[in-house]
């Protein structure tokens, strides 16, 4: 079964410090992969997204992730966060074929310190 | 910008009790789905639909829960009979063809 894996379930930084939140996917196949972000109080949004083309995508606010296919790897990446930052980071997947649902990892609290 | 809303943003239900949670997708999408998340879990999917009918459901999804798009703008998720372990936030998301899925805000469910 596909599953995806968010290595670090709670992250403190403090501002200006960068980033990386790491993400691993189970799926031999192509996949279509996403960062979505929950600020507190405030739904999923869309931070960036891998379809296909140029493995490095960049998001909005400074995000940008690169996709290691050699490594089912899809981690995230922000050089110099800020304290509004602070929210939960989903990693989720979706293999092609099937009806577009999403699978997700475990999330990831950070916490920028001003 | 569109957004996807859901109603209502909290309900507390005793447990037995029949509860409906509603959404209304962005205007020109086709597919839906529904998510849930208990607290402290990852997002999990329950249910896609397309085409006025379930393209998959997990096995989450079972006889006690049913979706309906019951006037081409709603997009309802009934649970007949909840259980303690049904408290969760609920998510409901929509989008096109082949794009991104937008998400609702929620809504937060709790079982007494």
């Amino acid at each position: 079964a596909q599953s995806v894996s968010q290595h670090n379930h709670h992250v403190i930084l403090s501002e200006a410090a960068s980033l990386e939140l790491g993400c691993n996917y189970s799926y031999g196949g192509t996949v279509n992969l996403f960062w979505y972000v929950q600020y507190p109080g405030q739904h999923l949004q869309l931070l960036l997204k891998y379809f296909s083309g140029d493995p490095l995508v960049k998001g909005i606010k400074g995000f940008e992730a690169e996709f290691i296919k050699s490594k089912f790897s899809f981690n995230l990446r922000k050089p110099s966060v800020q304290w509004s930052d602070t929210a939960e980071y989903f990693c989720a997947v979706i293999s092609s074929g099937n009806t577009g649902k999403l699978i997700f990892g475990q999330g990831t609290t950070l916490q920028v310190k001003p | 910008e569109p957004e996807v809303t859901q109603t209502p943003s909290h309900q507390v239900t005793q447990m037995g009790q029949e509860v409906i949670l509603r959404c209304v997708p962005i205007s020109n999408h086709l597919y839906f789905y529904w998510y849930r998340q208990i607290l402290g879990q990852k997002v999990e999917f329950l249910v896609s639909f397309y085409n006025n009918e379930i393209s998959e459901k997990s096995e989450i999804f079972d006889d006690q829960f049913s979706v309906e798009r019951p006037d081409g703008s709603n997009f309802t998720l009934k649970i007949r009979s909840t259980k303690l372990e049904d408290s969760a936030m609920y998510f409901c998301a929509s989008r096109q063809v082949a794009d991104t899925q937008y998400f609702g805000p929620g809504t937060r469910l709790t079982v007494l």
